[in-house]
């Protein structure tokens, strides 16, 4: 079985810090990842996916995540937090049962002080 | 760009009442999904759709249904709606089954059960 695990449910970063955000899956093979962040009031949009091309992928507005097997891991940074990157936070993975599904992690609240 | 319409924001009904939440895709996506999210718990998948009247139960099926009579609409019921039912409720499409592929969310209706 697939699934995903979200280490800190909240994360405190100064603006112009790095962000951190854990994420570690379990997954019997290779695995799709994924990293949405929901905004408030919104629905969840998708930051970045990793699908084996390459282990360091680049998303939107400077986010990126590493690919890390040996870790089972796939933690999303960002050098230098920003106000506006203050947001919920959702890790996935993509699970092959009787049809493709995604299936989220708890998530992770991300606060950026001034 | 593809639009995921919720048809309510906020929905507050009482216990027992038969509710039924709407979605509406406009881009002809084959997939269709029902989410809700907890905090603390993330996104649960609850029911999804792969074609027009075709189902299949997620994570949480108990206490739902769900009716895809049209590609583009996917909607979700909830028979005898009770307390432990308020929630978000998130619908998401995708263009095919593939596992690879990112979802688009809808900006999520808020269902109170009193």
């Amino acid at each position: 079985a697939q699934s995903v695990t979200q280490l800190g449910s909240h994360v405190s970063v100064s603006e112009g810090a790095l962000v951190l955000l854990r994420c570690n899956y379990s997954s019997s093979v290779p695995p799709y990842l994924f990293w949405y962040v929901q905004y408030p009031n919104q629905g969840l949009q998708l930051l970045l996916k990793y699908t084996s091309a390459a282990t360091l992928v680049k998303g939107i507005n400077g986010f990126e995540a590493e690919f890390k097997k040996s870790e089972t891991s796939f933690h999303l940074t960002k050098p230098s937090a920003h106000m506006s990157d203050a947001a919920e936070y959702f890790c996935a993975v993509s699970r092959n049962t009787g049809g493709f599904k995604t299936i989220f992690g708890a998530g992770t609240r991300l606060f950026v002080k001034a | 760009d593809v639009k995921v319409t919720q048809s309510s924001r906020y929905l507050v009904k009482r216990t027992g009442e038969k509710v039924f939440l709407e979605c509406v895709q406009d881009m002809d996506h084959e997939n269709m999904f029902w989410y809700r999210q907890d905090p603390g718990l993330g996104l649960r998948l609850i029911y999804f759709s792969y074609d027009v009247k075709m189902k299949e139960k997620g994570d949480i099926p108990e206490g739902y249904s769900v009716s895809r009579e049209k590609k583009e609409r996917f909607s979700l019921i909830l028979e005898s709606a009770s307390t432990n039912q308020t929630s978000m409720y998130l619908c998401a499409s995708s263009l095919s089954g593939a596992a690879n592929e990112k979802l688009f969310f809808g900006s999520g209706t808020q269902l109170s059960v009193l």
